[in-house]
């Protein structure tokens, strides 16, 4: 079954950092490009940043930009996302998600990893 | 950077057609892809490449993208059908991918 599950949530006091990771299972993870989008309370869906399958071309959102870092390991069938300089508008629910084989589309999504920013 | 506009909320009654929509500028040139989340869930794609159908997705549900405006078109909706739904674009000019504003679906 192909399968994406995130971890690595919690609560964070503003300034603080969070790694999140995702693990991925049931397909050739290092043939996708990967994504992270996220979901505040009640809100909408926010991408965040793009990772292409060998990690070349990287991406972010202006929002993160130099404070987020997302990286790979296909050895281990992992996404991550390094958080640093954590703010409250940062509060939302991680979703890691697979980019189709043509690019485009984000076909398979995990369930979600929630962090938390509060003094 | 680019943005996508849809309306916050379309109602339709069971069997009816919903449409959704989602504007942006010359959208029309980009492949729409289109999103629906039932509350607590992850979102689940729906329509890919303005029109085609990911296995497992009803023929009910439908894409069509034209000039400043892309559809969602969902027929003889079902109670089911009640979810929020995005639309998303790759905008190659800001190295982005773009998500529109979401709109709520109630089936009446």
């Amino acid at each position: 079954e192909v399968q994406l599950v995130e971890s690595g949530g919690g609560l964070v006091k503003p300034g603080g950092s969070l790694r999140l990771s995702c693990a991925a299972s049931g397909f050739t993870f290092s043939g996708y490009s990967m994504n992270w989008v996220r979901q505040a309370p009640g809100k909408g869906l926010e991408w965040v940043s793009s990772i292409s399958s060998s990690s070349s071309y990287i991406y972010y959102a202006d929002s993160v930009k130099g404070r987020f870092t997302i990286s790979r390991d296909n050895a281990k069938n992992s996404l991550y996302l390094q958080m640093n300089s954590l703010r409250a508008e940062d509060m939302a629910l991680y979703y890691c998600a697979r980019v189709d084989l043509t690019g485009g589309a984000f076909d398979i999504w995990g369930q979600g990893t929630l962090v938390t920013v509060s003094s | 950077s680019y943005v996508l506009t849809q309306p916050p909320s379309v109602s339709v009654a069971p069997g009816k057609t919903a449409r959704i929509t989602c504007g942006g500028d010359n959208v029309g040139s980009k492949s729409v892809h289109w999103y629906q989340q039932k509350p607590g869930q992850a979102p689940v794609l729906v329509i890919y490449y303005d029109t085609d159908r990911p296995s497992g997705i009803p023929e009910r549900f439908s894409g069509s993208n034209s000039g400043n405006t892309a559809t969602l078109t969902v027929s003889r909706v079902e109670a089911g059908d009640e979810a929020d739904y995005y639309c998303q674009v790759w905008d190659s000019s800001s190295d982005h991918y773009v998500f529109g504003t979401g709109t709520k679906v109630t089936v009446l």
